[in-house]
């Protein structure tokens, strides 16, 4: 099974919609991202979870919603986007940051979100 | 503030050359890690390397090397004999000692023709 997938790959909704992204990493992590990626800018950090708490909100809009049930499990919640949402959704994991060290985040394969 | 630079928006090679992607990161922290991920055209980003601040050893992995020079604030990424398979987004990012977050660069395009 691969290491973190994601639901769905594609996805598009109205701006009146409501929808949920669905992430699960099947590598034992404890840490959870979700990312954001957008044409000609960069991967922009939207909400992480370590320990199924969240510990960085970058300044994200309400409208998007972010939920962790369990280390494995993670979800975005979507409602009245706009169409300058539109792009790919990336989810991450890593191993739980300790003291002195910094592991590296393996992503999953995207949701491609177009809103109309 | 932190920032990552790959000045190199595309780059076109013919399959068999050796390609060299350039990244230059600002940070005021005396800790951190530098990373390089490559996307290819599915979107996933796959993990390529990690290296600490403290670590200024080349890596070698194959096909792929690593040349970090803190003084220079560095850390380039060179693929040898290069192959069509390699055609990919690849983007150099940066985190903090608290690892609170990974600064990713904007990317650099290689196309491998044959």
């Amino acid at each position: 099974e691969t290491g973190v997938t994601q639901t769905p790959r594609h996805l598009v909704m109205g701006m009146t919609n409501k929808k949920s992204l669905k992430c699960e990493q099947h590598l034992g992590h404890n840490a959870m991202y979700w990312y954001k990626q957008s044409a000609k800018k960069p991967l922009e950090l939207m909400f992480v979870y370590n320990f199924k708490e969240q510990t960085e909100n970058n300044s994200v809009p309400s409208r998007f919603s972010p939920e962790c049930p369990n280390s494995s499990h993670l979800f975005l919640h979507l409602h009245t986007l706009q169409p300058e949402d539109s792009a790919l959704y990336l989810c991450a994991s890593s191993q739980n940051r300790d003291s002195g060290r910094i592991y590296e985040q393996y992503f999953g394969p995207g949701t491609r979100l177009t809103v109309t | 503030a932190q920032k990552v630079t790959q000045a190199q928006t595309e780059i076109s090679v013919v399959e068999k050359e050796d390609v060299t992607l350039d990244c230059v990161y600002e940070t005021r922290d005396t800790t951190y890690y530098l990373f390089w991920y490559k996307q290819p055209p599915s979107g996933e980003l796959v993990f390529l390397i990690r290296r600490n601040s403290f670590d200024e050893q080349n890596e070698i992995s194959g096909r792929y090397s690593w040349n970090f020079q803190k003084s220079t604030s560095s850390f380039n990424f060179t693929i040898t004999a290069s192959q069509v398979v390699d055609s990919a987004v690849y983007f150099c990012a940066l985190s903090d000692q608290a690892g609170t977050a990974l600064i990713f660069g904007k990317g650099t395009t290689l196309s491998v023709s044959s």
